[in-house]
């Protein structure tokens, strides 16, 4: 049990599909991330909330939509995704910049 | 633009040696560095937090050392044991240009412990 809670682990989508990946995290953060890995590359920073507003989006195709109804919570909205959108996607929460970051244990996502 | 390099990608080791994993990175203006541990298709678990003014952290069988100004920082794994056998990723904390945070991971070392 990590704090950081991800579902589904499991995804496998159509192209044509929309999904979303819910992340929950127990540990009265106020910051929570997306995060994804793709083989054999560093992780990559999505996007970042900070206290429900969004802070950062690193350039991410719209086709990803992110959500932050509360400090608790953060969705990722999926549509019309593509192939190389396959990988494992990591939500993470820290009690604000500077802390140690806790991870989820992510939800793998096959894009068929 | 930070860039963090774990060499090398892939190290097996016999149960009880000592190993050091590394990490370097390119921009000494960092705010901390942490070392996460990675298991098979499962998240990342933190392990050490340490921070640009501190030259090394310890959790038991662990040492995180950090040297800013060359760029480095080891991971020490004592009397190494099965269980350790995960990918190790190291990440460092800076601030973008919006001063903004950001953690810059790098690829990883995949450790086997051989029993």
């Amino acid at each position: 049990e990590t704090g950081v809670t991800q579902t589904p682990r499991h995804l496998v989508m159509g192209m044509t599909n929309k999904k979303s990946l819910k992340c929950e995290q127990h540990l009265g953060h106020n910051a929570m991330y997306w995060y994804k890995q793709s083989a054999k590359k560093p992780l990559e920073l999505m996007f970042v909330y900070s206290l429900e507003e969004r802070v950062e989006n690193n350039s991410v195709p719209s086709r990803f939509s992110p959500e932050c109804p509360n400090s608790s919570h953060l969705f990722l909205h999926l549509h019309t995704l593509q192939p190389e959108d396959s990988a494992l996607y990591l939500c993470a929460s820290s009690q604000g910049p500077g802390n140690t970051i806790y991870f989820g244990e992510g939800s793998w996502l096959t894009v068929v | 633009k930070q860039e963090v390099t774990q060499i090398p990608a892939a190290l097996s080791v016999p149960e009880g040696e000592n190993l050091v994993l590394n990490c370097s990175f390119t921009d000494s203006a960092i705010y901390n560095l942490q070392w996460f541990r990675q298991d098979p298709g499962k998240g990342l678990t933190s392990l050490l937090l340490i921070q640009s003014s501190q030259r090394e952290q310890t959790s038991g069988r662990l040492n995180a050392s950090l040297d800013k100004s060359s760029g480095r920082s080891t991971l020490y794994i004592a009397a190494s044991q099965p269980g350790d056998s995960a990918t190790y990723l190291c990440a460092v904390r800076g601030y973008n240009n919006f001063g903004n945070e950001k953690l810059t991971f790098g690829t990883g070392t995949r450790l086997t412990i051989i029993p």
